[in-house]
């Protein structure tokens, strides 16, 4: 079946780049996303990707998609302890309309 | 503008009993969607409306579980008979159509089934 599948925890020091992997395995993607959700706090839409792009860059975050691997990452420039948070990859099939979520990516930011 | 809407936001419950969690989307959004999120899980497809249509069901754990949308609009959650795996955090979301539109979220309901 479907799968979304991510390293589930990550540390880094404020300042530097962060890099969150994703590999999926459905080839019907039309959307990825990345989500965020911080302690005590709902999910909220970081950024997404179409399937037919290979790159889109958003102020600190550049999203990097590998069709013919089923990779997709994200990456987070000079990285802020307010950037500490689960990261969810989300794989939208264009075949039933569902978002296939990863287990989460816990960021830790250290001062 | 208001986004989407979830009550309560917390509930405690004891096995055997029922309970109904409620979905506000956004205004105009057709397609709502719920899923559950377990302690160091990702999120689990539920239910899916769009429109008028017959809603996905695919995701739902057992018979126990059943959605509705009234009105093309809030939709209530309903799990009969609680167990304590029905512990979770019941999100729903809202998209304008459906076909993988970015999905909105609410904060979520923390269901404790004691």
């Amino acid at each position: 079946g479907e799968d979304v599948e991510q390293s589930l925890f990550l540390s880094v020091r404020e300042g530097d780049s962060s890099v969150i992997n994703c590999t999926y395995t459905d080839s019907s993607s039309t959307y990825l996303y990345w989500y965020k959700q911080e302690p005590g706090a709902g999910l909220q839409l970081l950024t997404y990707i179409f399937s037919n792009m290979d790159m889109k860059q958003d102020q600190r975050l550049t999203v990097l998609l590998n069709k013919k691997d089923k990779h997709l990452s994200l990456r987070i420039a000079d990285t802020q302890t307010g950037d500490s948070a689960i990261y969810f990859c989300v794989h939208g099939s264009s075949n039933t309309g569902k978002l296939i979520f990863g287990q989460g990516t816990t960021l830790q930011v250290k001062p | 503008g208001a986004g989407v809407s979830q009550s309560p936001s917390n509930k405690v419950t004891e096995k055997g009993k029922d309970v109904e969690l409620r979905c506000d989307p956004i205004s105009g959004h057709t397609a709502l969607y719920w899923y559950r999120q377990s302690l160091g899980q990702g999120l689990e497809f539920l239910i899916y409306f769009q429109g008028n249509s017959a809603p996905d069901k695919s995701g739902l754990p057992s018979d126990r579980f059943s959605a509705e949308r009234t009105g093309g609009s809030v939709s209530t959650l309903t799990i009969q008979r609680t167990q304590q795996e029905d512990s979770a955090v019941y999100l729903c979301a809202s998209s304008l159509t459906r076909d993988t539109d970015t999905q909105y979220f609410g904060p979520g309901t923390r269901l404790t089934v004691l």
